[in-house]
């Protein structure tokens, strides 16, 4: 399978707690993106890398939140002191840039915090 | 970047064709037009993309007209397997986030 690869698929934690996820891009895609999609929701744009650098951060991250692209592979993202407002399903995308920027998806992180 | 508005919800029985309408009027000169497929608990997938007049590929075709201001999603004989939600988008070149609505609710009826 040659598609966005999320890890892990759902993930339980209590309030207060560290969580991570992990993406992994289509191999040829240098462009990763981090977005949140809360029930009833289109999806929120949380984040932006080209490469290893990341270029872009919406409000939305707070400090809490982290991201990383370590040699411009794969990329995690850490929330902190996790809070029950943080519940929702993250999702990774990535493109290969170009002018039309078709995003293609993974499956996303189901997060709930108790 | 440009904001769009299209229908909360459709029915459609299976067999029918479903016409989704998208209105953004404020599309800039530079803007593609793209729409996405999402089901329960998936990442959205991209179905289509335009710029002007009409664009067909093996699942969907896309109307747009001359003045760009609305688009249409038309998805041909839907099967239950349709059933999702269905977001519009526009953006343009140097556009790196997508802006996604609360998308179209498409429930396909045996």
């Amino acid at each position: 399978d040659t598609g966005v690869s999320q890890n892990p698929r759902h993930k339980i934690t209590k309030r207060g707690q560290n969580v991570t996820f992990r993406c992994d891009p289509i191999s040829e895609h240098n462009r990763l993106y981090w977005y949140r999609q809360t029930l009833g929701q289109g999806p929120e744009f949380l984040t932006y890398f080209q490469n290893e650098a990341q270029l872009e951060k919406s409000r939305l991250l707070s400090d809490r939140f982290s991201a990383e692209r370590p040699k411009g592979s794969f990329s995690t993202l850490e929330i902190q002191r996790t809070e029950q407002g943080d519940s929702a399903m993250y999702l990774c995308a990535s493109s290969p840039g170009g002018a039309r920027n078709i995003q293609y998806f993974g499956a996303g992180t189901r997060l709930s915090v108790l | 970047l440009a904001k769009t508005t299209q229908p909360i919800s459709m029915d459609s029985y299976e067999g029918q064709e479903v016409n989704i309408t998208c209105s953004h009027n404020n599309i800039a000169t530079n803007d593609y037009i793209t729409w996405y497929q999402q089901f329960p608990s998936q990442g959205p997938r991209f179905i289509i993309q335009g710029y002007k007049t009409k664009v067909t590929n093996e699942v969907a075709s896309l109307f747009i007209p001359a003045d760009r201001k609305s688009s249409t999603l038309s998805l041909p004989r839907v099967s239950l397997s349709d059933t999702a939600v269905y977001y519009c988008l526009v953006g343009g070149a140097g556009s790196y986030q997508l802006t996604f609505g609360k998308g179209t609710k498409l429930s396909v009826i045996p």
